[in-house]
């Protein structure tokens, strides 16, 4: 089984800060790596797929890059927004479907 | 657009089976490439995805759960069913039906809904 690492499990930042999240894979899954978005009482929502694309209607301060080890992905918020509160997922989808633990965003 | 919407009980006792049922629009299983599935998220845990089945009946499960586990899917309805044998508590958790786009990530979620294993 691939397991899917986050770090930070929690973050605390201001609005308008740049915010950075990390995901490491157990082993190398290519570009095969989405990232979600999880508010309280809702359904989760796709941000960015293979990596760093970008979901139809999403706003652009959300990224995805990844170090090219296959092993390494970092998500980003580029300037943080009260309505960004949320948890965020890694998942791989290189061998069947994993999510990485959550990493709950606060503002400060 | 795709909606898809979960249905089934609130409440299960320990050791029953536990049946949801995903009504879905806006996309059909016998489409080419469609797939659709479960995924659920225990109170304050991560998500965690369960199975899958596809337009042609090919369906992968969570190795974890495998055996206690049946996805099956009737086209005429639009719908498809999970089936969870043997259930206890660490089943409690809030169930969502997903449409999985080119095998690869869920685009489209049910709202959810929340199943308690208890006596």
């Amino acid at each position: 089984d691939i397991q899917m690492t986050q770090s930070p499990s929690s973050l605390s930042a201001s609005v308008g800060d740049r915010v950075t999240i990390t995901c490491q894979a157990s082993q190398d899954i290519n570009h095969y790596l989405n990232w979600y978005q999880h508010k309280p009482g809702k359904a989760p929502k796709l941000l960015i797929y293979d990596v760093s694309h970008l979901e139809r209607g999403v706003p652009s301060r959300f990224s995805g890059s990844g170090s090219g080890s296959g092993t390494h992905f970092t998500f980003t918020i580029s300037s943080l927004q009260p309505e960004d509160i949320a948890t965020y997922y890694c998942q791989q989808y290189n061998n069947l479907y994993t999510f990485g633990q959550g990493t709950k965003l606060e503002i400060k | 657009q795709i909606t898809l919407k979960e249905s089934g009980p609130m409440l299960v006792k320990p050791t029953q089976t536990l049946t949801l049922t995903c009504t879905f629009s806006g996309l059909s299983l016998t489409t080419s490439e469609a797939s659709v599935g479960w995924i659920r998220q225990p109170p304050g845990k991560a998500l965690e995805w369960l199975a899958h089945i596809y337009w042609d009946g090919d369906k992968r499960y969570s190795p974890a759960l495998k055996s206690r586990l049946t996805i099956t899917k009737d086209t005429s309805k639009n719908e498809v069913v999970l089936i969870m044998t043997n259930t206890d508590s660490a089943d409690t958790a809030t169930y969502y039906c997903v449409h999985l786009f080119e095998a690869a990530r869920f685009n489209f979620w049910g709202q959810g809904t929340l199943v308690t294993v208890s006596s």
